[in-house]
């Protein structure tokens, strides 16, 4: 099946720099990457997605890139402000008519510093 | 409007106990995804319907894990016989689209 890892763990960076989160994945196969925002006891929010066919997204402060051939895709989190603090989980899945549950990583805790 | 919502909130079982965890998503919504998070931990898929079609249990730890969508909206995961590693937050998803899925608030299960 289906194996994403998510580097790194916790990142700590000052409010207005920016802030890069990548994951590898294992499936050739997997065409949908979406990334998810949850904070402490609340439910995951989804802030951007990538699809297979596209190699960049971008929706205002964030963009995600992808990388088919290595196999890798990365969260950019430009001027960073305090509410950005949150555990950011990237995902993939083979999407196909939403027939596939989607893989986590095992998240990064970003902290932005005042 | 009303997104996914998910009862109870909380629950505190005693090990040998059984449970069940109610899923309600967005109306409308064909598809509907379990998945299991435990403490620091990101979610884990454990089972996926297509209106009231069970299509993928790959994730269910064991047989005592069950779910159900019998009328294709509303689904309940069952948890019997409760033991102590069952401990975690459970949360449902929904979708319409292919991909997107959006996720209800979880519930914590706390197994003693």
């Amino acid at each position: 099946g289906e194996n994403v890892e998510q580097h790194p763990s916790t990142l700590s960076v000052q409010e207005g720099d920016s802030a890069v989160i990548k994951c590898t994945y294992s499936d050739s196969a997997s065409n949908y990457f979406p990334w998810y925002k949850q904070e402490l006891g609340k439910r995951p929010q989804l802030i951007i997605d990538i699809r297979s066919n596209v190699g960049e997204k971008k929706d205002q402060r964030i963009a995600v890139t992808l990388n088919k051939t290595a196999k890798h895709f990365s969260l950019h989190i430009t001027e960073t402000q305090p509410e950005d603090s949150a555990v950011y989980f990237c995902a993939a899945s083979m999407g196909g008519g939403g027939a596939d549950g989607l893989t986590f990583g095992k998240g990064t805790h970003l902290i932005i510093q005042p | 409007g009303a997104g996914v919502s998910q009862s109870p909130r909380y629950k505190v079982a005693k090990r040998g106990q059984d449970v069940a965890l109610r899923c309600d998503p967005i109306s409308g919504h064909v598809s509907l995804f379990w998945y299991q998070q435990a403490l620091g931990q990101g979610p884990e898929f454990l089972t996926y319907f297509q209106n009231e079609a069970q299509l993928d249990k790959s994730g269910l730890p064991s047989d005592r894990f069950f779910a159900e969508r019998p009328e294709g909206s509303v689904s309940t995961l069952k948890i019997q016989r409760t033991q102590q590693e069952d401990s975690a937050v459970y949360l449902c998803a929904s979708s319409f689209s292919p991909e997107t899925q959006y996720f209800g608030p979880g519930t914590r299960l706390l197994v003693l």
